[in-house]
């Protein structure tokens, strides 16, 4: 069964680096998706992006993040200029045809910012 | 977004039928109603959704009210591997097909 891929499963980086998560959605799906999950917490949507661009982004999905489709197979979640506070996993799902399709989700990266 | 209630936590005995209700008694006529689990240590899963009619699949099934301010998901016969977090999720054809994750039910499956 086809599946979403992310890497690298975990990610150690100093505050103020630059970070790039890197995800392989299914090869037919149209819509991506990036979430993120701090230990012990919710499971919190950050951004959905359809047709090479940003559909819809959450209060926590601020400039210092950025979403990239580079080529036909990567989806990329970049961070900028990291904070404590990003410590987390992350999330990578894509779908079919959004809205109200299943969306299929990759095992995290966990970053770790020291 | 329309909210949803889930109890906190639920317990089961293995190879035993289990029923995990959901309320959302705010659905709107186009809602979805989603159902997920996360596994420990792992991304959230896919497990079945419906919007009107009861739903089946090789993993679960849907149970819908027929008012649809409730839903029920039900594991047929509980493995140890079951035990997870089961979110219920109401998705909107007016978005863009976010998932807000809740606290969701933890089911614990007994040997």
């Amino acid at each position: 069964e086809p599946e979403v891929t992310q890497t690298p499963s975990h990610q150690v980086t100093q505050m103020g680096q630059e970070v790039i998560l890197r995800c392989v959605p299914i090869s037919n799906h149209l819509y991506f998706y990036w979430y993120r999950q701090i230990l012990g917490q919710k499971v919190e949507f950050l951004v959905s992006f359809y047709n090479n661009e940003i559909s819809e982004k959450s209060e926590i999905f601020d400039d210092q993040f950025s979403v990239e489709r580079p080529d036909g197979s990567n989806f990329t979640l970049k961070i900028r200029s990291t904070k404590l506070e990003d410590s987390a996993m992350y999330f990578c799902a894509s779908s079919e045809s959004g809205r109200n399709q299943p969306q299929h989700f990759g095992d995290g990266t966990r970053l770790s910012i020291l | 977004d329309a909210k949803t209630t889930q109890p906190n936590s639920m317990e089961s005995n293995e190879e035993e039928p289990v029923h995990l209700p959901c309320n959302h008694s705010t659905i709107s006529g186009t809602d979805y109603i989603h159902w997920y689990r996360q596994l420990p240590s792992q991304g959230p899963e896919y497990v079945i959704h419906g919007l009107t009619s009861n739903v089946n699949n090789r993993m679960a099934s849907l149970a819908i009210a027929e008012d649809r301010k409730s839903s029920t998901l039900i594991l047929h016969r509980a493995t140890l591997r079951d035990a997870a977090v089961y979110y219920c999720i109401l998705t909107s054809s007016s978005n863009t097909g976010k998932l807000i994750f809740g606290q969701g039910t933890t089911l614990q499956v007994k040997p």
